[in-house]
């Protein structure tokens, strides 16, 4: 299976700050990529697919970028509904896998 | 709208068998494959396998071969998730999360998931 790497695992930021998540995949995966917002107790919701198509309804400060075997999701403007836990997956292959996420925490 | 709902939580003895739904509503049912993932307390998000509901292939992860079991009824627009042999590390959220049967596009609608509490 492709193993999928976040780091860090967490992260503080304040509102209004740029942020970067990395996600590394263990083998090429083209694009086939999509990134997760999860807030706690909640469904993860569809951020980001073909590594860098936004979701219809997902506000333009989040943007993907990214190809083969590094990813990285970009939040601009911090908003305060934005403090989540972000998770990548890989879907070039089966089993999809997911990262095992990055919290972003208010610093 | 697109929506998938979820059955409510259960509570499992080890050993027990444990079946969670998922109905699918505002869109037509065979057009999303579904797939099952689950989220032990504190942890990541773990896939569990998928199902094509206009035939209901299914392909499952190698861990949960031979305990698990995903079927649909066409009828109902359901789709059901079976897992056997229950232990305590299955204790977790369960999600149904539905994606465009071409997979190019992630899994774009998901249910509110299903907690199951496995203990003696």
């Amino acid at each position: 299976a492709i193993r999928m790497t976040q780091s860090p695992s967490s992260l503080s930021a304040s509102t209004g700050d740029t942020v970067t998540i990395p996600c590394r995949a263990s083998q090429g995966i083209s694009s086939y990529l999509a990134w997760y917002q999860q807030k706690p107790g909640k469904a993860p919701k569809l951020l980001i697919y073909a590594a860098s198509t936004l979701q219809s309804g997902v506000p333009s400060r989040f943007s993907g970028s990214g190809s083969g075997t590094d990813f990285t999701l970009t939040i601009s403007s911090l908003q305060s509904e934005d403090f989540a836990t972000y998770y990548c997956q890989q879907y070039y292959n089966y089993p999809p896998t997911f990262g095992q996420g990055t919290k972003v925490e208010i610093k | 709208q697109v929506q998938l709902v979820q059955s409510g939580a259960e509570v499992k003895k080890p050993g027990a068998s444990v079946k969670v739904s998922c109905k699918a509503s505002g869109y037509t049912f065979t057009s999303y494959y579904i797939h099952w993932v689950r989220q032990a307390p504190g942890q990541g998000l773990e896939w569990m396998g998928i199902i094509n509901p206009s035939g209901g292939s299914t392909s499952y992860a190698q861990k949960f071969q031979g305990r698990v079991t995903m079927t649909r009824d066409t009828s109902t627009s359901t789709v059901y998730m079976e897992l056997s042999s229950l232990r305590s590390e299955d204790t977790a959220v369960y999600f149904c999360a539905g994606a465009d049967s071409s997979g190019l596009y992630g899994l774009d609608v998901w249910g509110q998931g299903t907690t199951v509490t496995v203990s003696s």
